[in-house]
């Protein structure tokens, strides 16, 4: 059981827009920056937004990231057949002093 | 570009020790922006947080798994590295290291990982 709970799965049309929550507490969420990352199959995780809703450079603004309260949401505007990916979310929990993840969310793009 | 490498043996027999090590290139480990982190995934699941530390030796550890977890860091060869005892078949999974950014929020933690290692997989299996 994830600290971080998240869609098992999402899927949308090429082009169209998709959301992926990410639901937690206020000793992680409500208390710390969120981050989300891509992962593709067979690959590492890679870092798509940090500290709730900034882009590393390289990754395409098709990708947004907000948080409220204690809960964030990843956003993937025009998407793509090569963002089919597992995305988790992450942040770091204060009560148990401890990084934590989403159990993941499984994006199909039909 | 900073890069991650783990390395180790990719097969531990059950109640044994499991012992991977991270090498950083293209960037100095004893930043002071940074912890240093490990995060593992059984295959097909999700991401367990295994534990970070920083260059001084600070650590956070996974509750979870703190009674058999030590992870140390080699400021001299730019390594650090991951220790976990007393291995299952459960601990089977890909480890992943990763540099794990400070962030100001109620305090100075580590928030977010980035680069991320290739990943390396550990098989517990007699």
């Amino acid at each position: 059981q994830s600290v971080l709970t998240q869609p098992p799965s999402v899927s949308a049309a090429p082009g169209q827009k998709v959301t992926i929550s990410c639901s937690g507490s206020s000793s992680n969420i409500g208390d710390n920056y969120v981050s989300w990352y891509q992962q593709l199959p067979g690959t590492a995780p890679k870092l798509l937004i940090y500290e709730n809703n900034e882009r590393p450079s390289g990754i395409p603004d098709r990708f947004s990231g907000s948080k409220s309260g204690t809960s964030a949401t990843l956003g993937i505007t025009g998407l793509q057949t090569g963002d089919e990916a597992d995305y988790y979310c992450g942040t770091w929990d204060s009560s148990l002093s401890a990084g934590v993840f989403g159990g993941g969310t499984k994006l199909t793009v039909l | 570009q900073l890069q991650l490498r783990e390395s180790g043996p990719g097969l531990v027999k059950p109640s044994e020790t499991l012992s991977l090590t991270c090498t950083v290139s293209g960037g100095s480990i004893s930043s002071s922006s940074y912890y240093w982190g490990w995060i593992r995934q059984p295959p097909g699941k999700g991401l367990e947080w295994i534990g970070s530390i920083y260059y001084s030796g600070s650590t956070y550890y996974n509750p979870s798994l703190k009674s058999r977890v030590t992870i140390s860091v080699d400021s001299s060869k730019n390594q650090f590295s991951l220790k976990l005892s007393s291995v299952t078949a459960a601990d089977t999974a890909v480890y992943f290291c990763a540099r794990h950014a400070l962030g100001f929020s109620s305090g100075w933690y580590p928030h977010w990982f980035d680069p991320w290692g290739q990943g390396t997989l550990v098989t517990v299996s007699s």
